[in-house]
């Protein structure tokens, strides 16, 4: 069964500094897709990026890149450039078959 | 991107008293449907999977029987929490998928049963 894990549960940045946020999983289907989503307090959950396991190129999108390490089974998300916005849960998601399986989180405070 | 609604945002509900849940994909058909739940400051629970027309899929744990799921049309699915109890507060979200890999989520939906 796939697995994802979120080892921290909240991280602290500084405005403007770039932050990494962890994701580790683990799962026997060759084929699979990894998301990162934004909740913040208002509860929506806001798609921020997706890297497909066959792709060969890091997925960035803006400010957020992904930093996958297949081998490794790490799918980490750097956010540059911080602001104070991005506070907020952050999830990593893995596909099972149609399903999505979602990691703890890690909430983000960026700081002024 | 696509959007995805649901109604109400917020409810409040007495105990033993039933709750529909609507979630509707706005601009795209849907032939999936997901139902999550979510706890404070926890991650997303998926409860169960629905396709048009046919019966939904309950995770392991869910009891159907209270979480009824109605999947009547391609772009609107229902969740009816029957005879509600306090420990059924929850955020409940709804997503949506289309044929590709993307799913779509909905603004969420409070309940809160005193």
């Amino acid at each position: 069964a796939q697995k994802i894990t979120q080892t921290q549960p909240g991280m602290f940045v500084q405005e403007k500094e770039a932050v990494t946020l962890d994701c580790t999983y683990d799962t026997s289907d060759p084929s699979y897709g990894l998301f990162w989503y934004k909740q913040p307090s208002s509860g929506e959950m806001i798609f921020l990026i997706y890297q497909g396991s066959y792709d060969q190129q890091n997925a960035t999108e803006g400010r957020y890149s992904l930093n996958f390490q297949k081998a490794r089974k790490s799918a980490n998300l750097v956010i540059s450039a911080s602001q104070l916005g991005d506070s907020a849960m952050y999830f990593c998601a893995i596909t099972f078959g149609n399903k999505l399986v979602f990691g703890a989180g890690t909430i983000l405070r960026v700081k002024s | 991107g696509a959007v995805v609604s649901q109604h109400p945002s917020r409810v409040i509900c007495k105990s033993g008293t039933s709750v529909k849940i609507e979630c509707r994909s706005l601009d795209f058909q849907a032939t999936t449907m997901f139902w999550y739940r979510q706890f404070p400051k926890q991650s997303l629970m998926l409860m169960a999977t629905s396709n048009e027309g046919s019966k939904a899929t309950y995770e392991q744990g869910v009891e159907k029987d209270k979480f009824l799921i109605n999947h009547a049309s391609l772009t609107l699915s229902t969740l009816t929490v029957t005879s509600a109890h306090p420990e059924d507060s929850s955020f409940y979200i709804c997503s949506s998928r289309d044929s590709s890999y993307e799913q779509y989520f909905g603004p969420g939906t409070r309940l809160t049963v005193t």
